[in-house]
Order: C-alpha cells, then sequence, then structure tokens
C-alpha cells in the first residue's frame, strides 16, 4: 500500500498568517495527490486534485504544489472558518490511502 | 449541484447486518464510480469500497472483504453498502463519495453527509 505521512500533525497559528503543510508519498508520484478539508463534524471536502489543480468554488487562499513524491497545501492567509483537519490522499493505486491527518487550529 | 443524501444513523449489535444506501442527483450517475471511505471515532478516513460505472468491477479493503458488498441501481442514482457480520471496530460514520478522475489520479469531489453506524452490544 501506498503510504502517506503528513506534517506537522498539529498546527497552531493567527489568522492571517500563512499555513503549509506536507505529505510526503511512499511510492508515488506527487502528481496524484489531492488535499481535503473537514471541518469539525462535517464530510470532507476536495480542496486540491492532482497536486495543484484548484476545486471548484474553493477560495483561491488555497493552494497545493508537487515536487517528487511530495506535495505541500499552503493557506495563504489562515481564516477562522479554516479551523479543521486537513488530509492528503492518493488513488494512483489501489488501495486508496489518506494521510493521518494534521489539525489546524487558531492561536 | 451535485448531491449525495444517505440513509441515517444505526445501532446495532455485533454479528448483525446492515444496508446503507446513498441517493445521488445534479450529474450523470451512471458514468461515475462510486465509493464508501468510513471514519471511526476520533480517527482518520479509511476507503471501504468501490462500484465501477456499470457496476462490473468492485473491490474493497481487507479489513472488509468477504462481510461488505457494494452495489449502484442506476434507474434509482442509488448506490448501496451491505454490511453483513458487523463487528464492533465497524463502528464508524459511513460517507459515499463520487469518484473524479483527473490526469491519471482519481479523487473524491462530493461527499455524502455521512451515516453514523454503532456496532454495539
Amino acid at each position: 500500500d501506498i503510504r502517506l505521512t503528513q506534517s506537522p500533525s498539529f498546527l497552531s497559528a493567527s489568522v492571517g498568517d500563512r499555513v503549509t503543510i506536507t505529505c510526503r508519498a511512499s511510492g508515488a508520484d506527487s502528481r496524484y495527490l489531492a488535499w481535503y478539508r473537514q471541518k469539525p463534524g462535517k464530510a470532507p471536502e476536495l480542496l486540491i486534485y492532482s497536486a495543484s489543480s484548484l476545486q471548484h468554488g474553493v477560495p483561491s487562499r488555497f493552494s497545493g504544489r508537487g515536487s517528487g513524491s511530495e506535495v505541500t497545501l499552503t493557506i495563504s492567509s489562515l481564516q477562522p472558518g479554516d479551523i479543521a483537519t486537513y488530509y492528503c490522499q492518493q488513488l494512483y493505486a489501489y488501495p486508496p490511502t489518506f494521510g493521518q491527518g494534521t489539525q489546524v487550529e487558531i492561536k | 449541484q451535485v448531491q449525495l443524501v444517505q440513509s441515517g444513523e444505526n445501532v446495532v449489535q455485533p454479528g448483525q447486518s446492515l444496508r446503507l444506501s446513498c441517493a445521488a442527483s445534479g450529474f450523470d450517475f451512471r458514468y461515475f464510480a462510486m465509493f464508501w471511505v468510513r471514519q471511526a471515532p476520533g480517527k482518520g478516513l479509511e476507503w471501504v469500497a468501490v462500484i465501477s460505472s456499470g457496476g462490473s468491477n468492485r473491490y474493497y479493503a481487507d479489513s472488509v472483504t468477504g462481510r461488505f458488498t457494494i452495489s449502484r441501481d442506476d434507474s434509482q442514482n442509488t448506490v448501496f453498502l451491505q454490511m453483513d457480520h458487523l463487528r464492533l471496530e465497524d463502528t464508524a460514520v459511513y460517507y459515499c463519495a463520487k469518484s473524479l478522475v483527473h490526469n491519471g489520479g482519481t479523487y473524491f469531489d462530493s461527499w455524502g453527509q455521512g451515516n453514523l453506524v454503532s456496532v454495539s452490544s
């Protein structure tokens, strides 16, 4: 199975801060990775796919970048509504796998 | 717009069975693979099953193989998850999800609201 490892696992930042989360894939190209945001008590929502493509309707403060087997998710200006857990995901090869999640809180 | 509406919460005992449903609207359902993903309380996301468009291909996570069956009814725009021989460790919120295929990768671009399945004696 392709293993996805996110860092950090927890992040605390202030409103307006630039925030970056990293996902490293074992045995997968970053081109096939996606990012999701899951707000407390809600279903996940797709933010970024194919490493850097912004999903329709997602605010432009979210961006993704891939290099080799690593992808990063950047929130250019953290907003209170971004309090959530963020997951990376791959389905280039079965089984589909997710990272362990990064919990983002507001300082 | 795309909507995935799931059936309600359920509490069952170990060894019992349950069928979840997910009714889709807002897209041409028959052309899309559909997935089930679950999330145990306080844990991360875990893929459970997938069914291809047309229903000819189905794959399962090792943890549910032989106990769960995914199916679809394109005339009703609905995907199902039949869960047999339920175990305590199957307790989770179950989500259905629609596939997005792009440049060789597959992603989940729409999600149902989730069903809590609680397996308890």
